[in-house]
């Protein structure tokens, strides 16, 4: 049973549009919730998020979190080609005295010009 | 410069071959992990390790096995009961405690043939 589901799956967008991807999760003992961007091979980290209802900005993108409602969502306006790529959203719970990080299956962002 | 290796960057096994795929790191960070990426999966998690001489299995440990005798290094080996061990394989590594960020490898992409 997937306890991180991202949706959705791929989107196909226009330069200039935007976009928002959703991330709902369903764990206990949440601790944080992350996004990377996968271009090629190894993810890079764009934000984690720990509070509800505080927004994390970078650039044209931007990530809150709803811990009540237990989703995220990573919006990015006025894409560019460049914003091409995976986004992979990850949660990080513990179990006992250890912690997993667990990845949903990602959303495939393709801009087109 | 301070991150994280994995090599080889592409590998070839026969079937029924152990291989081990490596990954070290000079961050100096206590939690290291094992991911596997197949198309439209995302990252599942193999094994994880907290600290030296400790691990942990992940979501889909059947057919591999890990060592973590250093802080350093955390290799990962694919054995001959892995049934489809052809994937991207990432490896990362992170700062003990709660939300906390991943660092990637570049990855290792292992074909079976």
């Amino acid at each position: 049973e997937d306890k991180v589901v991202q949706s959705p799956l791929s989107l196909v967008v226009h330069e200039g549009d935007t976009v928002t991807l959703n991330c709902s999760y369903e764990v206990t003992n949440f601790r944080s919730l992350l996004w990377y961007k996968q271009e090629k091979k190894a993810p890079t980290f764009l934000f984690m998020l720990t509070s509800s209802g505080i927004e994390k900005k970078s650039g044209r993108l931007s990530s809150i979190l709803d811990k009540k409602e237990l989703f995220s969502i990573l919006n990015i306006t006025a894409t560019q080609t460049g914003d091409s790529a995976i986004y992979l959203c990850a949660v990080e719970y513990s179990g006992g005295s250890n912690y997993k990080l667990t990845f949903g299956k990602g959303t495939l962002l393709t801009v087109n010009p | 410069d301070g991150g994280i290796t994995q090599s080889p960057k592409y590998l070839f096994r026969k079937e029924g071959q152990n291989v081990t795929l490596s990954c070290e790191q000079n961050l100096n960070h206590d939690a290291m992990y094992w991911y596997r990426q197949d198309p439209g999966q995302g990252l599942r998690l193999i094994y994880y390790s907290q600290i030296v001489n400790d691990f942990q299995k992940g979501d889909i440990a059947e057919g591999y096995s890990v060592s973590r005798e250093k802080k350093e290094s955390f290799p990962l080996t694919v054995t001959s009961a892995q049934k489809n061990p052809t994937a991207f394989y990432l490896c990362a590594s992170s700062i003990r405690g709660p939300g906390t960020e991943a660092f990637f490898g570049q990855g290792t992409r292992l074909t079976v043939v």
